[in-house]
């Protein structure tokens, strides 16, 4: 069983370029969330992807985006990058309905390291 | 809106010994889960413990559990027969409708 993969694995841009990160979520899932980490702190939710559509969305500015597939793996895309971008992004996924079920529970990527120069 | 808090950056303990890490959370939802993830240098995060918010008794998964107090809005971890492995930065959780809210971390170490 596939858990969730993410590529790449580390990324270098310079400051004013844009990024794509891929995920592809757990075999059976069907929603994906993705997190951005800085250095030292805790994940910070950016927003959620199901029925290739934005459900929710963190304090973060439209500089950031994503997209979901029909075969619900995401991207997620971040314009006209700052330093303060830097950071290890992760992905995971999800089952929507076990939302009602107590088994809520986020399946998380291994991440991809971004490093803006 | 959630917040988490984590008031210990660091903590240690010896192989084989008990560990406590502290959380402290605040929300508005009515129904939310509690959750702790290990993330080791690897990066990946690995889902320790999952505590669901009207459920009174607390969870506990092998050597891992959790005393959760509603009222006062606490979440600790407890680790028993402390492991090598089990040397990871620790972040607690509170998660509603699958938006995560994460503290800062605690940072623990195993002494051999």
């Amino acid at each position: 069983d596939a858990g969730v993969t993410q590529s790449p694995t580390h990324l270098i841009k310079t400051r004013g370029q844009q990024v794509t990160l891929r995920c592809s979520p757990k075999s059976g899932h069907d929603t994906v969330s993705w997190y951005q980490q800085a250095l030292g702190q805790g994940p910070q939710f950016i927003f959620q992807y199901y029925e290739e559509e934005e459900r929710q969305r963190g304090n973060f500015p439209d500089r950031f985006s994503g997209h979901q597939f029909p075969n619900y793996s995401s991207e997620l895309n971040v314009n006209a990058l700052l330093l303060g971008d830097s950071a290890l992004y992760l992905c995971a996924s999800s089952l929507l309905e076990d939302r009602g079920t107590g088994k809520m529970e986020q399946y998380f990527g291994p991440g991809t390291r971004l490093t803006v120069t | 809106a959630q917040t988490v808090t984590q008031s210990q950056p660091e903590m240690s303990v010896q192989e084989a010994e008990t560990v406590t890490l502290s959380c402290t959370y605040d929300t508005s939802e009515s129904d939310y889960y509690l959750f702790w993830y290990k993330q080791p240098p690897s990066r990946q995060m690995i889902l320790v413990i999952r505590q669901e918010a009207y459920k009174q008794q607390n969870a506990t998964e092998n050597r891992f559990s959790v005393n959760f107090q509603k009222a006062a809005k606490s979440f600790s971890l407890k680790i028993s027969d402390s492991q090598l492995g089990d040397a990871a930065m620790y972040f607690c959780a509170c998660g509603s409708g699958d938006k995560l809210t994460f503290g800062t971390g605690t940072r623990l170490a195993v002494r051999p």
